[in-house]
């Protein structure tokens, strides 16, 4: 059974701080690929990333960068020098192979305020 | 990801009536996944299609809910006899997977915007 758990429910953090959001997961499968989706308040699902479980590099983009950590089954993802533009919820997913469907968690709701 | 059209953005609906809800994919695109998402929740995957055909259903509820893609228009998720329980956001996405290959591999899924049901 596949199960992705964000244990943040909500932060608030000022703009220009850094912030981590936390994604822990469980799958039996030894191969398999974790993303993350951006849900701004208009609604839409945005993708932000997707990670192979055979590359643990960290990866950096902007202002993003994501640690995968495969020996704590963690893929948290930081935001540095936050800004209000980045308040959404944040959702971690996870896709077996084969199958056809991500595993979505609960979501982080971040608020940045100015 | 703006290619995926959905609509209605915002449906209500009083108990027993139905709900319909449509999904054009993104230009080029033949596979549509249905997702819902409970308040303060997950998304949770419910249905995924290609044309004329259910490939996998194994999120939808047995009874009242049903999907399709036809050759022509839009793919329609169809909820029968509505309860206050259905109430949340269905989200439809679209992947150009190619034969062979599977979503994991691509990892290209657009989401639309979400169709918001509200039951009275």
């Amino acid at each position: 059974a596949q199960k992705v758990t964000q244990a943040q429910t909500e932060i608030s953090v000022v703009e220009k701080e850094d912030v981590t959001l936390d994604c822990v997961y469980e799958t039996r499968d030894t191969t398999y690929y974790l993303f993350w989706y951006k849900q701004p308040p208009s609604g839409e699902l945005v993708f932000l990333i997707r990670r192979n479980s055979f590359d643990e590099q960290n990866e950096i983009s902007g202002r993003y960068s994501w640690n995968f950590q495969k020996s704590t089954s963690s893929f948290n993802f930081t935001i540095t020098a936050s800004q209000v533009v980045d308040s959404a919820v944040y959702f971690c997913a996870l896709i077996p192979p084969g199958a056809n469907n991500l595993f979505f968690g609960t979501g982080t709701r971040l608020t940045v305020i100015p | 990801n703006a290619g995926v059209m959905q609509n209605p953005r915002h449906l209500v609906r009083r108990r027993g009536q139905e709900a319909r809800l449509r999904c054009s994919p993104m230009k080029g695109h033949s596979h549509v996944y249905w997702y819902r998402q409970l308040p303060e929740e997950g998304l949770k995957f419910m249905v995924y299609l290609q044309k004329e055909n259910i490939i996998d259903e194994s999120g939808m509820p047995k009874e009242r809910f049903s999907a399709e893609f036809p050759k022509e228009g839009p793919s329609i998720l169809r909820i029968q006899q509505v309860v206050r329980g259905d109430s949340a956001a269905y989200f439809c996405a679209s992947s150009s997977k190619r034969q062979g290959t599977t979503l994991a591999n691509t990892g290209e899924l657009f989401f639309g915007e979400g169709s918001r049901l509200t039951v009275l």
